[in-house]
């Protein structure tokens, strides 16, 4: 296994466009999280599942986003009518929650995907 | 809600030498993990180091240590022995524990630049 990937890297659209992120977590992992990163900052929580269960969604996370995680496998993140303020690294992330011997459930992330908004 | 401030946004250390970075979180949880996450450049995030806040000693992962001080709700970073591959991005990290826990709370970052 050699990871959490996503796909595409990098992405540069034009304002009002739609946009799908893909992340494809560690084959066993049961948690799956979307973080956004802004330059020279902290990521930020977007939303997370548990299988294919979403948990949680941010308050950040507004009617234009939306994420999916159909089987529990890999997970989708779709900006409708993208606007300039969505440009940032959208990070995603997973973990065997409750399911390996460690009791904190590292977090292993992907390298992201820049996303670029004209 | 769970803030973590850290109020260093740039350091510099020398080769071989000792740097401390500062992080302090507020919350009202009682059970909770704080992490150090480095993320060098262009690169992906990875894990530092860990404390569960349940135990009183200190993390120590082979350069890398923590100073825990539940009661003052600070968390700082030792590195000894600087190296130049320690040259990233260091984000201090909050974790409710239990089932509702999961999701991580981040600081703004230190960035960290290991001079030869």
């Amino acid at each position: 296994d050699t990871g959490v990937s996503q796909d595409p890297r990098h992405k540069i659209t034009k304002r009002g466009q739609n946009v799908t992120f893909r992340c494809d977590p560690i084959s066993e992992h049961n948690r799956l999280y979307w973080y956004r990163q802004t330059l020279g900052q902290g990521p930020e929580f977007l939303t997370y599942f548990q299988n294919e269960a979403q948990l949680e969604k941010s308050r950040l996370l507004s009617d234009r986003f939306s994420a999916e995680r159909p089987k529990g496998s890999f997970s989708t993140l779709e900006i409708q009518r993208t606007e300039q303020g969505d440009s940032a690294m959208y990070l995603c992330a997973s973990s065997p929650w409750g399911l390996a011997s460690l009791s904190y459930n590292e977090q292993f992330f992907g390298p992201g995907t820049r996303l670029t908004v004209l | 809600a769970q803030t973590v401030t850290q109020s260093q946004p740039e350091m510099s250390v020398q080769e071989a030498e000792t740097v401390t970075l500062s992080c302090t979180y507020d919350t009202s949880e009682s059970n909770y993990y704080l992490f150090w996450y480095k993320q060098p450049p262009s690169r992906q995030m990875i894990l530092v180091i860990r404390q569960e806040a349940y135990k009183q000693q200190n993390a120590t992962e082979n350069r890398f240590s923590v100073n825990f001080q539940k009661a003052a709700k600070s968390f700082s970073l030792k590195i000894s022995d600087s190296q130049l591959g320690d040259t990233a991005m260091y984000f201090c990290a909050f974790m409710k524990q239990g089932n509702q826990g999961g999701k991580l709370i981040f600081g703004q970052g230190t960035e960290l630049s290991v001079k030869p």
